[in-house]
């Protein structure tokens, strides 16, 4: 069966620190890859995509990136963090079959102080 | 603009119950929309999946209808349960690669 791992659950960074939030899949090849932003109380906020190893496409931020070096890993980083980067990240895969929706990792809440 | 929007109010409703939440949008025409529930601090889970030529689709107590026309679709869960209290968000879905999110509706299930 497919699962998706995603590290750390938590994490709470110094503004102007990097960042590195890993996400693997396991079970399945080739998948479309996503990172989402939650922040309390607001929809997920879609940040990156990826349909294969090297592509990525960018929706929203300036201040992350994200990469895929391998075909069942995608990191989402940053070089110096911001307040507003804060918030509940979650990796995502989605089947090629739309029947089974998105899957989602456990997510990490960032807290940048 | 592209919106969603579901009720930002809790729900709370006794148990045995129905319980229905409303997913609105506008200025999308969406070929799936998705229901999917979340509980604190964890990522959502995929429940339902509907088509825009489907009016309804069921799933165990759950059942969703979605009307193209009104562009709306309705998530019911019929005997509610206290299990069933979390969030439950809804997508809509082009069919390409993006897909947007509400910021979901809270359910309260009192015993």
């Amino acid at each position: 069966s497919q699962t998706i791992h995603q590290w750390p659950a938590t994490l709470v960074q110094p503004v102007g620190s990097p960042l590195s939030l890993e996400c693997t899949v396991e079970g399945t090849s080739n998948p479309n890859l996503y990172w989402y932003r939650q922040a309390a109380g607001r929809g997920l906020q879609l940040l990156f995509y990826s349909v294969g190893i090297g592509q990525i496409s960018s929706e929203v931020p300036q201040n992350l990136s994200a990469s895929r070096p391998q075909d069942r890993q995608f990191i989402l980083s940053s070089k110096k963090l911001l307040l507003s980067d804060s918030g509940f990240y979650l990796c995502a895969w989605l089947a090629g079959h739309r029947n089974y929706g998105y899957t989602f990792g456990s997510g990490t809440r960032l807290t940048v102080v | 603009s592209q919106k969603i929007e579901q009720n930002s109010e809790a729900l709370n409703i006794q148990e045995g119950k129905t319980a229905t939440l409303t997913c609105n949008y506008t200025n999308y025409s969406p070929a799936y929309l998705q229901w999917y529930r979340q509980d604190p601090g964890r990522g959502p889970v995929f429940l339902l999946l509907i088509r825009e030529n489907e009016k309804e689709k069921r799933k165990e107590r759950l059942k969703v209808t979605f009307d193209t026309t009104l562009k709306q679709s309705l998530f019911h869960i019929t005997a509610s349960q206290p299990a069933d209290s979390a969030t439950y968000l809804c997508a809509l879905d082009t069919g390409g690669f993006k897909t947007i999110f509400g910021a979901g509706t809270r359910l309260f299930v009192k015993a």
